[in-house]
């Protein structure tokens, strides 16, 4: 079956750094999103890893391990706006996406 | 405003109504897709379409739920004799083919409450 397992929530300090990270089995691989969430609003993209290594987008960054099936998502100088959800979705053969549940993290002053 | 449009925004309805929702995608998109999302979960696939053809359906969609994209632009999800398990956001999505992009753009969604 296909499976992406990801924590359930997480608790950071402002200006900290916090690793969320993603494991995934899906039938076929073509690539791992991460998508942020705020409450009551609609997903809005992050990151598409495709290849292995890590892919640095300011304070955010994305890393893909295939052989291992696992990613994570980076967040560094936390600000109270990133406290939001984060999804990650593996796409399989058909191109379709396999979402997470998605984990909250809560950002305290 | 050229992103993804929705409505209605939320939508009441007794159990046992019909709903339909409206999607405008990106107008150069040619994929569309519906999700539903509950609170705590992530986004569950419903549909999807390439131009106007519907080219998958989840399994977990009962013949209760239809939706169309007529002339490959915008698109309904119909909903009939609406139950309370129904109550979600419902989530549309584009993107102009996943495989060039990687990305999808979402809308607003609608939030459905079935009382």
């Amino acid at each position: 079956g296909q499976n992406i397992d990801q924590p359930t929530e997480m608790t950071a300090t402002e200006g900290a750094i916090v690793q969320i990270n993603c494991t995934y089995q899906t039938s076929g691989f073509n690539g791992l999103f991460w998508y942020q969430q705020h409450a009551g609003e609609a997903p809005t993209f992050l990151s598409y890893n495709v290849l292995d290594g890590l892919e640095e987008k300011g304070r955010f960054s994305s890393f893909l391990s295939r052989s291992k099936g696992y990613s994570y998502l980076l967040l560094k100088e936390l600000q109270m706006k990133d406290s939001a959800s984060y999804l990650c979705a593996g796409v399989d053969s058909n191109y379709q996406l396999i979402w997470g549940a998605g984990t909250k993290l809560i950002i305290k002053p | 405003d050229t992103g993804v449009s929705q409505n209605p925004r939320h939508k009441i309805t007794k159990r046992g109504q019909n709903v339909t929702f409206r999607c405008d995608p990106i107008s150069e998109h040619n994929r569309l897709y519906w999700y539903r999302q509950t609170l705590g979960q992530g986004p569950e696939f419903l549909t999807y379409f390439q131009n106007e053809a519907q080219l998958e359906k989840s399994r977990l969609l009962s013949d209760r739920f239809s939706a169309e994209r007529p002339k490959g632009s915008f698109s309904t999800l119909e909903i009939q004799r609406t139950e309370q398990g129904d109550s979600a956001m419902y989530l549309c999505a584009s993107s102009p083919s996943l495989r060039d992009t990687g990305e999808l753009f979402f809308g607003e969604g609608s939030r459905l409450t079935v009382l």
